[in-house]
């Protein structure tokens, strides 16, 4: 079956480290995207990338880096920079265009600073 | 970034209500979509509108997209408790991509 895969599912780092969360799909969508939600939150909009070695930032890029090496694979760095880095990450996907988009999410990872 | 305007915030009802929320936009959008999101789960895709007045059903769920492309509204006749969670609005505008448009979220609490 075709799908989007996030892992690990909870993730616990120190303060000062950087920490890779990876997205993986065989949907064969062209675009990914990476959001963050805090609880009793919507989604804000990290980082997305069109094509495989480009990616745009989002809403709150600061503190976090991405790579798109592979069609199928969006992983997302958490960097020590991030101020407030404990939070719920969703990845998704998409095909870029055409009438009939939408998104769809991997089950997320929720990264806690200890 | 932009975020959709998405009403109520909150609804906590009894087993057995309908239910009903709704998103609006200052821009015209020619997609909307809705999301439910199960706690500690990523969203999952409940209905899609693709045309301006389009009214569409899956199961006990209705959307419809507004007549003037700026609104859309999702009703849950007969809620159960399975219905508990984050329902999200999305919409697409006109153009050559895909990038979605979130809105806040509306909570939705049933108790038995």
């Amino acid at each position: 079956d075709g799908g989007i895969t996030q892992s690990p599912k909870y993730l616990f780092r120190k303060e000062g480290q950087n920490v890779t969360l990876s997205c993986e799909q065989n949907l064969n969508h062209d675009a990914m995207y990476w959001y963050r939600q805090d609880p009793g939150q919507g989604l804000r909009l990290i980082y997305y990338s069109q094509i495989v070695n480009d990616f745009q930032k989002g809403d709150i890029a600061e503190g976090y880096s991405v790579s798109r090496e592979k069609k199928e694979s969006f992983p997302l760095t958490v960097t020590s920079a991030q101020k407030n880095p404990t939070a719920f990450y969703l990845c998704a996907s998409s095909i870029w265009t055409g009438l009939r988009g939408g998104y769809t999410f991997g089950s997320g990872t929720r990264l806690t600073v200890v | 970034g932009q975020q959709l305007n998405q009403s109520p915030q909150s609804m906590f009802i009894q087993e057995g209500e309908d239910v009903s929320m709704n998103c609006t936009s200052s821009s015209i959008f020619n997609t909307w979509l809705w999301y439910k999101q199960d706690p500690g789960e990523g969203p999952v895709l409940l209905i899609a509108l693709y045309k301006a007045g389009e009214l569409t059903s899956n199961g006990r769920l209705t959307a419809q997209f507004g007549i003037t492309r700026k609104d859309s509204f999702l009703n849950i006749s007969a809620s159960i408790p399975s219905d508990v969670g984050i329902y999200f609005c999305a919409g697409q505008s006109s153009g050559a991509t895909n990038k979605l448009i979130f809105g806040t979220g509306t909570l939705l609490a049933v108790q038995p």
